[in-house]
Order: structure tokens, then sequence, then C-alpha cells
């Protein structure tokens, strides 16, 4: 069936450090649609980035990223973390009319 | 920023007891969807609706809840009988004609 994967659950960085974290994708539908949602402590997911056309980069909030159906990949990137930066990502692929599939989730930990 | 309105914020239930949680989905957006995150921030479906037409529904849904949006009242979700397990975030989504689905803030449930 469909899945996502993020391969980091944690990752920890120095504020001012670059970011990236990883999403991979599994689905037999030629157009799927991705997201990156941010979840703060005590707070709901936050719609953060979405795509659906191929090579072509998205941004938002200092966030990028570019889906690749070539790799099925949709990774995360930012240039320079900053503290107020840290809480969980998830990254969910999106059919039309159906459920998100969600990863499992990175949560990122940002030090001064 | 979303405009999905969910109440309770935080629900505590006895086992055994019912729990019931209303959605009031964005103006205008027919299709809402009702999560549940775990303890370990792990998602999973329950239901969606169309309408006032539910769309799909996991069997959990099926056998234990009670989910209804009807026309012109908030869509509500309400577990029969509560189980320890059943503790976690409920959130509901709205979406509209695009692929984007925003969540609300969620009610905590603490079944003890």
């Amino acid at each position: 069936g469909d899945s996502v994967t993020q391969t980091e659950g944690l990752v920890t960085l120095t504020e001012g450090l670059p970011v990236m974290l990883n999403c991979t994708y599994q689905t037999i539908y030629s157009n799927p649609f991705l997201f990156w949602y941010v979840q703060h402590l005590n707070e709901s997911p936050r719609l953060l980035l979405k795509s659906f056309t191929d090579n072509k980069r998205t941004e938002h909030q200092g966030f990028h990223a570019t889906l690749h159906k070539s790799s099925s990949s949709f990774h995360l990137q930012k240039s320079s973390a900053q503290l107020s930066d840290s809480a969980l990502y998830y990254c969910a692929l999106y059919q039309g009319g159906r459920a998100l599939i969600f990863g499992t989730g990175t949560t990122v930990s940002v030090s001064p | 920023n979303s405009k999905v309105i969910q109440t309770p914020r935080y629900l505590v239930k006895g086992q055994g007891q019912k729990a019931k949680m209303r959605c009031i989905p964005e103006k205008g957006h027919p299709v809402v969807f009702w999560y549940q995150q775990n303890k370990n921030n792990e998602f999973k479906f329950l239901i969606n609706f169309q309408n006032q037409e539910v769309l799909q529904q996991i069997d959990m849904t099926e056998k234990r809840f009670s989910a209804e949006c009807p026309s012109n009242s908030p869509c509500s979700l309400e577990i029969q009988s509560s189980e320890a397990g059943d503790s976690a975030l409920y959130l509901c989504a709205s979406i509209q004609g695009s692929y984007e689905q925003y969540f609300g803030p969620g009610t905590r449930l603490t079944v003890l």
C-alpha cells in the first residue's frame, strides 16, 4: 500500500546550521500531492509546504522542498535553523479525496 | 491559518463512558476528516465526510464510534464506550476543492 518514510526520528542541531529532513514515499498514484506539516508542542499540525509539481521548488517561511517523482522524494530543507524551528515535522501524502498518509515524524531540536 | 473550530479542547472521561467532540469546518468546505494522534504521535485516519455522507471509515470507527456531519450543525465524533487506549488528540480537518487539509486545534481526550 501507500506509505511515507521519514528516516530521522530526532534531529538535534545548533542554531544557524542548515537542516534537512528526509521524506520518501510509495504510491501507485501517478500524481501524488506531498505536504510538510509542522507541529509545535501542544498545538495541532500546521501546513508548512505543499507540492504536486515535479521538480519545482516550493518555499515558505524559510523552508523549501522539491518534489522529485523520479526518486519519490520530498525532502525539507532550511539554510539556517532558528530556535523557534524546534518542533515535530511530518511529511504527508494525499491522493485526492482520500485521507492523508503521514510519515512517522521527525523531531527537530534546535539549541543555542 | 486554519478556521476549523473544535470543541471541547480537553475532555476527561472514565472507562466505559461516552466521549463526544465537535468540529465546525471552514465555511464552504464540504469535506471533513477526523484523525487520531496517539501518545506516540502516530496518526490514524478515522472517518471522512462529504457534505453529510460518510466517504470512508476504518473498522474501529464503524464499530465503536458514532459520527455525523449534519447540515447547518457541527460535525461530531462520539466514542460509545471509552477505553484507556482512546486517550489521544482528535483532529478535525476540512478541505474545499483543493487538496490542502487544514487542522483544527484538536480535542485532547484523556480516559482514566
